[in-house]
């Protein structure tokens, strides 16, 4: 069965740390790793990794995937109060088109 | 720009009614997906689209129905609404292709009684 595992579940930290979140996957047919924030409504687009090793970044944020060990990390530096949400991982297969989602991070970055 | 749109925002039911969730993107896309959101869950896919004339379940797919009714909609369907389903209701879409990320609809919440 395919699977995404997001950790932590929950996170708290103060303003100007750094946090770094973490997502594994088990699926067949990956093609492409997404990272979502999502605030009071719809998730919106952070990243999205198709290949290891390749840093993406924008801004105080970036990620890297790692396909051999299959997982991807989002790191957030300097953090604000406004990047408190729930950041999103996802997987998308290259059957069918299939996208799936891990649980999710709730980030609370504490002024 | 639209992008996706849902309707209703909100909505209540009693058990055993039914209803029909509607969602329409102006993008073009080929792919459509229905995800639902509980606390502490993530987004679970319901049923999803990779283009006009398929559907697919995903994983949560029990207790609904979908129709993709041409390329720019795609509705979900309770025939018969559960406590169990109340939850927000996300509609998405993108071109299907690589470097495609998901774009989603605002939600509609729905509470059933």
């Amino acid at each position: 069965e395919d699977k995404v595992v997001q950790s932590p579940l929950s996170l708290v930290v103060h303003e100007g740390d750094t946090v770094t979140l973490n997502c594994s996957y088990e699926v067949t047919n990956f093609r492409s790793l997404l990272w979502y924030k999502q605030e009071k409504k719809a998730p919106t687009f952070l990243f999205m990794l198709t290949s290891s090793g390749i840093e993406k970044k924008s801004g105080r944020l970036s990620s890297i995937l790692d396909k051999k060990e299959l997982f991807s990390i989002l790191n957030i530096t300097a953090t604000q109060t406004g990047d408190s949400a729930i950041y999103l991982c996802a997987v998308e297969l290259n059957r069918d088109d299939k996208i799936i989602f891990g649980k999710g991070t709730r980030l609370h970055i504490l002024p | 720009n639209a992008g996706v749109t849902q309707t209703p925002k909100f909505q209540v039911l009693k058990t055993g009614q039914s209803m029909t969730l509607q969602c329409a993107q102006d993008m073009n896309h080929n792919s459509m997906y229905w995800y639902r959101q509980d606390p502490g869950m993530g987004l679970r896919l319901i049923y999803y689209s990779a283009s006009e004339g398929t559907t697919d379940k995903g994983e949560v797919p029990n207790g609904y129905n979908v129709s993709r009714l041409n390329k720019r909609e795609f509705s979900l369907r309770l025939e018969s609404a559960a406590p169990s389903q109340t939850s927000v209701y996300f509609c998405a879409s993108n071109t299907g292709g690589l470097n495609s990320p998901l774009h989603f609809g605002n939600g509609t919440r729905l509470t059933v009684t």
